[in-house]
C-alpha cells in the first residue's frame, strides 16, 4: 500500500460546481498535511496545509483533516476554469533537524468544464 | 528575487553518461531537497539538506549523489545515468519548520536513452 494515496482522475467538475479531492495516508504519526497544485508543465505550488482535526478555510478553498479516518481533503468553491490543474496531497512523516520529508501522492486531475 | 533557479531546463544523455544538475536558491533556506516527478507516481524524494553541511538519503536514492556546496546551492548528480532515470526533477528549498512550504524550481526534464 502506498503511504499517500489519491484518486488520479481525471475529476471533471463543471464551472461554479465544489470539487472535492481526497487523500488517504497510511502512517497515524504523520504530522502535517499539505495541498499543492500543478499547472501543466509547471512546478508544484502550495495551496493549503492542515494539521489539526477538522477544516480550514482559506478563500475558495476548505481543508479538511479527520486523523482518525487517516484523511484528508480539499474542496474548490464556485470552482473556474483557472483551476484546472493536478492536485498533489503531500503528508509530512517526520522532520529532522527542521527538514521535511515528504510523501506525495500520485495528484489528482481536475478539470473544470465551462 | 529569483527563488529556485534549476539549470538546466532539458537535457538527453546516452546509458553510461554522467551529469550534474545545478540548484541555487536566494532566499536564504536552510533546507534545500531534490525530487524526481514521473507519470502517475507523484514526486518522490531522492535526497535532501536539513542545513549547510548535511545531506541525507530520502526514498528513491540509488544512482544518484548530491553536494550541498554551500547554503545557497544543492547540486545533484549522476554517475552513470540509466533510461530509468529519465523523469523531471525539480529542486526546492524551505524555512525550518514542521508547516514551512517548499519553493520550487522551475524543472529539468531529463532523457537517457
Amino acid at each position: 500500500q502506498k503511504e499517500v494515496e489519491q484518486n488520479s482522475g481525471p475529476l471533471s467538475v463543471p464551472e461554479g460546481a465544489i470539487a472535492s479531492l481526497n487523500c488517504t495516508y497510511s502512517d497515524r504519526g504523520s504530522q502535517s498535511f499539505f495541498w499543492y497544485r500543478q499547472y501543466s508543465g509547471k512546478s508544484p505550488e502550495l495551496i493549503m496545509f492542515i494539521y489539526s482535526n477538522g477544516d480550514k478555510e482559506d478563500g475558495r478553498f476548505t481543508a479538511q483533516l479527520n486523523k482518525a479516518s487517516q484523511y484528508v481533503s480539499l474542496l474548490i468553491r464556485d470552482s473556474q476554469p483557472s483551476d484546472s490543474a493536478t492536485y498533489l496531497c503531500a503528508v509530512n512523516l517526520l522532520q529532522i533537524q527542521g527538514a521535511q520529508k515528504l510523501v506525495f501522492g500520485q495528484g489528482t486531475r481536475l478539470t473544470i468544464n465551462p | 528575487n529569483a527563488g529556485v533557479t534549476q539549470t538546466p531546463k532539458f537535457q538527453v544523455l546516452k546509458t553510461g553518461q554522467s551529469m550534474t544538475l545545478q540548484c541555487a536558491q536566494d532566499m536564504n533556506h536552510n533546507s534545500m531537497y531534490w525530487y524526481r516527478q514521473d507519470p502517475g507516481m507523484g514526486l518522490r524524494l531522492i535526497y535532501y539538506s536539513a542545513s549547510e553541511g548535511t545531506t541525507d538519503k530520502g526514498e528513491v536514492p540509488n544512482g544518484y549523489n548530491v553536494s550541498r556546496l554551500n547554503k545557497r546551492e544543492f547540486s545533484l548528480r549522476l554517475e552513470s545515468a540509466a533510461p530509468s532515470q529519465t523523469s523531471v526533477y525539480f529542486c526546492a528549498s524551505s524555512e525550518q519548520g514542521r508547516d514551512e512550504k517548499l519553493f520550487f524550481g522551475s524543472g529539468t526534464q531529463l532523457s537517457v536513452l
